[in-house]
């Protein structure tokens, strides 16, 4: 079973400084697709930026970029210039294709939080 | 483009209550997903729908917990009979639901209702 580990509880950040958060995954597929989600305090889930496994290029939307090393199974996520607004629950999850006789079910790591000081 | 809607957003209950949450999705999109977010933890799958029908329900605790989807719109979960560890918030999420190539697609989730049991 695709296992996603997010080790760090909570993060901390200096408004306009750079943060990284980690992930890990367990999977023995070779195909896949890797999210990064942001849930901030009684708001909704929101897509931050997604990774597909056979592309080697690294994701990037505006601020948010991530670093996917396939081999190590590692998928962070680096925010520049973090901004107050950026403070949520950030969830890695993981997706692989479908197959016969089994769902492809998106699988969320436990989260970390992360703060913005101003 | 409405997101989508989930009501109610709270609801407190006494053990051994029934509960039903209603979720409309995004117009147009085929998959339904309910998820059950315990504090602390990342989201776990209940359901998913594809239009009317159930794709994957392997985790959803039949004893207890419900959901349909009947004209493949609007859903509902219920909870019945209500137990404390069913303390969670509960999210609805939807996606467009193309075929073999879904699992790639965005899943857009819901504000979800938190559902507090005691």
């Amino acid at each position: 079973a695709q296992t996603v580990t997010q080790s760090q509880p909570e993060m901390s950040v200096q408004e306009a400084e750079t943060v990284t958060l980690s992930c890990t995954y367990d999977t023995s597929e070779s195909d896949y697709y890797l999210f990064w989600y942001k849930q901030p305090p009684s708001r909704q889930m929101i897509l931050v930026i997604r990774q597909e496994a056979y592309k080697q290029q690294n994701a990037t939307e505006n601020r948010f970029s991530v670093n996917f090393q396939k081999a190590a199974k590692s998928f962070s996520l680096k925010i520049s210039d973090s901004q107050l607004g950026d403070a949520a629950m950030y969830f890695c999850a993981y997706r692989s294709p479908p197959r016969t006789g089994a769902n492809s079910k998106l699988t969320f790591g436990k989260g970390i939080t992360l703060s913005v000081r101003p | 483009e409405a997101g989508v809607a989930q009501s109610p957003r709270y609801k407190i209950i006494e053990k051994r209550q029934s509960v039903a949450f209603w979720c409309n999705p995004i117009s147009g999109h085929a998959t339904l997903y309910w998820y059950q977010q315990i504090l602390g933890q990342g989201p776990k799958l209940l359901i998913q729908f594809q239009n009317n029908g159930v794709v994957d329900d392997s985790q959803l605790p039949k004893d207890r917990f419900s959901a349909e989807r009947l004209k493949g719109v609007d859903s509902t979960l219920k909870i019945q009979p209500a137990k404390l560890e069913d303390s969670a918030v509960y999210l609805c999420a939807s996606s467009l639901g193309r075929g073999l190539g879904s699992f790639q697609e965005t899943q857009y989730f819901g504000p979800g209702t938190r559902l507090l049991v005691l």
